[in-house]
């Protein structure tokens, strides 16, 4: 059982806001960045969201992240066919010494 | 260009040991900061970290899996091998090699290798 918290299910028609949750402690989001990670169906994660807000090179303005005390949130703005996949944040956990990743939210695009 | 990516066996028996390697390119595992880590991910389940070897040599494991993992890298041959001891089925997974970049609050996977399916059955 993950100690992030995410929902499982999240979705969307083409165009619409959405956003997905993480919920954690003081140990983890709470004092530690926020990575979010989207899987396309049968590939490997990548990178989306670094440093609770930060987009790497080549992934759109649409995604965005931010962080509220022991909480993290993912928004996809202009949702598109294509943003239909698995999100999962991370974050390392002081008490733990290692990296936690949530459950995963699968995102439809209706 | 960063590159990773994992060999291993595709079927081992229940409490052999499992020997993952993972060969990498477009970087140095000398360079300060940069670490290779090895990411799990059972069929239809959520991803699963193992362990990080960082470029000083420090090393660091999933607490739950620590007592049966061991992580060492061979700078000269670029190369990360992960060793699983006496595996199970619940070990079933896509095994992911990982390029990251260590900060100094947390660690982020910038570059995924295209994983491997290891499957646990006698």
């Amino acid at each position: 059982q993950s100690v992030l918290t995410q929902p499982p299910s999240a979705s969307g028609t083409p165009g619409q806001r959405v956003t997905i949750s993480c919920s954690g402690g003081s140990s983890n989001i709470g004092s530690n960045y926020v990575y979010w990670y989207q899987q396309l169906p049968g590939t490997a994660p990548k990178l989306l969201i670094f440093r609770n807000n930060l987009r790497p090179s080549g992934v759109p303005d649409r995604f965005s992240g931010s962080t509220s005390g022991t909480s993290a949130s993912l928004a996809i703005s202009g949702l598109r066919s294509e943003d239909e996949a698995d999100y999962y944040c991370a974050a390392w956990d002081d008490s733990l010494r290692g990296v936690l990743f949530g459950g995963g939210t699968k995102l439809t695009v209706l | 260009q960063i590159t990773l990516k994992e060999s291993g066996p595709t079927l081992v028996k229940p409490t052999q040991t499992l020997t993952l390697t993972c060969t990498f390119s477009g970087f140095s595992l000398t360079t300060s900061g940069v670490g290779v880590g090895w990411i799990r991910q059972p069929p239809g389940k959520a991803l699963d970290w193992l362990a990080l070897i960082y470029w000083d040599d420090d090393k660091r494991y999933s607490p739950s899996l620590k007592s049966r993992l061991t992580i060492t890298k061979d700078t000269s041959k670029n190369r990360v091998v992960l060793t699983m001891t006496n595996v199970d089925p619940m070990d079933t997974a896509t095994y992911y090699c990982v390029y990251s970049v260590q900060e100094v609050a947390g660690t982020s996977f910038d570059y995924w290798g295209r994983g491997t399916l290891v499957t646990v059955s006698s």
